[in-house]
């Protein structure tokens, strides 16, 4: 148990779609990272957020953005969702330590 | 980031000694070894990081060669909770670039009875 809470678990949505994804940081984690894990991959950096900003960015197109609230709780935005972005959805959180703490995820299918 | 190698499966019996390799021969001087698992259909789990020393914590010992461009993870006492996914990471050292984190396909370590 990480102290990192996802939401929601699993949700399908259709091609062309948009998407909402929920992160509650661990309390007092000032930094959140996202990874998108396709099945039978690693997981692949999507961006960071530190103290509200992003703070670098993975090889991802601008569909895919976020947000960070000032209670370090953050949203991954997803437009005109592809096939291809069927994938699980990991938050991470860290506060200024290299120990990442990791949600369950969120496991996106995309029809 | 350094790039890794590791095998893609290992096997262990439970209650021995695990121990599991990674090349990383183009580290650079500040990149750190990471070492982080992933338990079926859960998210990856922290178990030790180091630079050049040896590490040791409750979860697992880390052993870094001298000229660091290869590390072994070892579980001392293998259980069969520890079957997982087993990720090798080379990562910088700077600022808050420890969230950025490259996995590659890692180990499969499957634990038998």
């Amino acid at each position: 148990e990480t102290g990192v809470t996802q939401s929601p678990t699993h949700l399908i949505k259709t091609r062309g779609q948009q998407v909402t994804l929920r992160c509650s940081s661990q309390s007092g984690h000032n930094t959140v990272s996202w990874y998108q894990q396709a099945l039978g991959q690693g997981p692949q950096f999507i961006f960071q957020y530190y103290r509200e900003e992003e703070n670098g960015r993975g090889n991802f197109p601008p569909r895919f953005s976020g947000l960070q609230f000032p209670n370090y709780s953050s949203e991954l935005n997803v437009n005109a969702l592809e096939l291809d972005d069927s994938a699980l959805y990991l938050c991470a959180s860290s506060l200024g330590a290299r120990e990442l703490f990791f949600g369950e995820g969120s496991r996106l299918t995309v029809l | 980031d350094a790039k890794t190698t590791q095998p893609t499966s290992m096997d262990c019996a439970e209650g021995r000694a695990a121990n599991l390799p990674c090349n990383h021969s183009t580290i650079s001087g500040n990149e750190y070894v990471y070492w982080y698992r992933q338990i079926h259909s859960q998210g990856p789990q922290y178990i030790i990081h180091g630079l050049k020393n040896n590490e040791t914590n409750e979860m697992a010992s880390l052993i870094i060669t001298e000229d660091r461009k290869s590390s072994t993870l070892i579980l001392p006492h293998a259980t069969l909770r520890d079957t997982a996914v087993y990720y090798c990471i080379v990562s910088g050292a700077g600022g808050t670039s420890y969230g950025k984190l490259t996995f590659g396909q890692g180990t499969i370590l499957t634990v038998h009875p």
